[in-house]
Formats: C-alpha cells, structure tokens, sequence
C-alpha cells in the first residue's frame, strides 16, 4: 500500500496558522474516521496529537486540530511557535485491516 | 511510569539473525496491542504490523510477512522483533508503539526506538 500523500514541506512564521492536507482513498482515509496525527521531533521518537480525527491527545495544545473531508484530513496548528517545527505524519487504519503512515511534512516555522 | 524502553542499538551483518525488545511498564500489557514501526535513515514511517500480548494474536504488513516476526513474553512484559536473515535495507531506528483504538490505529505511547545497522 503506497503512503498517503502529504505535502513535502509547509512553513510559516510565528502566530500564523498553517494546514497540512493528508490525501488518500476510499480505502483508507474515505473509509473510516481512524485518522491519526504524530509530531516527530529530529531524533526523536513520535508522539501523538490527534485521533479519530479530530480528538485532541492527552496533554496536546489546542492549537492543534484535525478534519476530514472525502479522502482527505488535515491538521492545522494555528498559533505557529518556533517548538512546532518538527515532521508531521497522518495515517489511517484501511479496508485491509492494515494501517498506512502519509509520506511526512515538514514543518517550517520562519 | 507508563513507559516502552527498548534495546539498544545494534550493528549487525548480512545474514545474521537480531532479536530486539520492547519492555512495557505502568499498565496492563496484556490487554493493549504493540505496533512495530520502521523508519529508514531520513524517511518516514511504515507500519510493519501489531501483536496482541494476551493471545499473541499477529497482523503483519504485507510488506514485512515473511521477514520478520513478532513475539511476547508476558511474563516479563516484553515484545520482540526479530528477524532470521538480515539485509543491508534492514538498516533502519525501529519503534514500537502501543496500539489502541477500535482498528488498532492510534498509537499513544512510544519506545524511544532502537537503530540497526546492517553492514554487507
């Protein structure tokens, strides 16, 4: 199963919002709504941010918000602070029974 | 403290069989799936697949069936990676996660990863 497509990078400048889009199919993304959202700083291990979408993990800023619409999810983070440059990654559970990572966005902060 | 340590890191040859651990501590380990995540140098993250520790129910990517195999030890609350045969493309930090969510698909606690390096 091939990645979902993420944006290669995304920048901003601080207090700006950003969007990073996570595209799909109707196999995965269009199937349920088991969309996750991680933020990996470099060496790091990930960490989650949202889940089902748009459920905010334990402990994460809500600054951060995740949607869905068709084959696609999306994670902004409005707010942008110097810490939120990092990788992000989407990945959603699939009509396979299995779970596939988007290809990773970086993240910017200017 | 709810935690995932795993193994250090290793350096390997082509060939060689590893065997690499996943310790959990600070919950119920039986009743919560592992998720194993490969990362190769300066890539993103794959999905190799799930073991459940209370039955050691297995999913394996397709892209990983037949390479590597997952295991537990309940007793020590602990989940390997292993493989038989190593390649140079095994290089790679590998993580494991605990898996929750109705479809396994949301990970909310990982290891700090343990980097292979496979030389040829």
């Amino acid at each position: 199963q091939s990645a979902l497509a993420q944006p290669a990078s995304v920048s901003g400048s601080p207090g700006q919002s950003l969007t990073i889009s996570c595209t799909g199919t109707s196999s995965d993304i269009g199937a349920y709504n088991y969309v996750s959202w991680y933020q990996q700083h470099p060496g790091k291990a990930p960490k989650l941010l949202i889940y089902d979408v748009s459920n905010r993990a334990s402990g994460v800023s809500d600054r951060f918000s995740g949607s869905k619409s068709g084959n696609t999810a999306s994670l902004t983070i409005s707010g942008l602070q110097a810490d939120d440059e990092a990788d992000y990654y989407c990945s959603s559970y699939t009509t396979r029974r299995t779970l596939v990572f988007g290809s990773g966005a970086k993240v910017t902060v200017l | 403290e709810l935690q995932l340590a795993q193994s250090g890191a290793e350096v390997k040859k082509a060939g060689e069989s590893l065997r690499i651990s996943c310790e959990a501590s600070g919950y119920n380990f039986s009743r919560y799936w592992i998720a194993w995540v490969r990362q190769m140098p300066g890539k993103g993250l794959e999905w190799m697949g799930i073991v459940y520790p209370g039955d050691s129910d297995t999913r394996y990517s397709p892209s990983f069936q037949g390479h590597v195999t997952f295991s537990v030890d309940t007793s020590i609350t602990t989940a390997f990676l292993q493989w038989s045969s190593l390649q140079a493309s095994d290089t790679a930090m590998y993580f494991c996660a605990r898996g929750v969510g109705i479809g396994v698909d949301t990970f909310d606690l990982w290891g700090q990863g343990t980097l292979v390096t496979i030389s040829s």
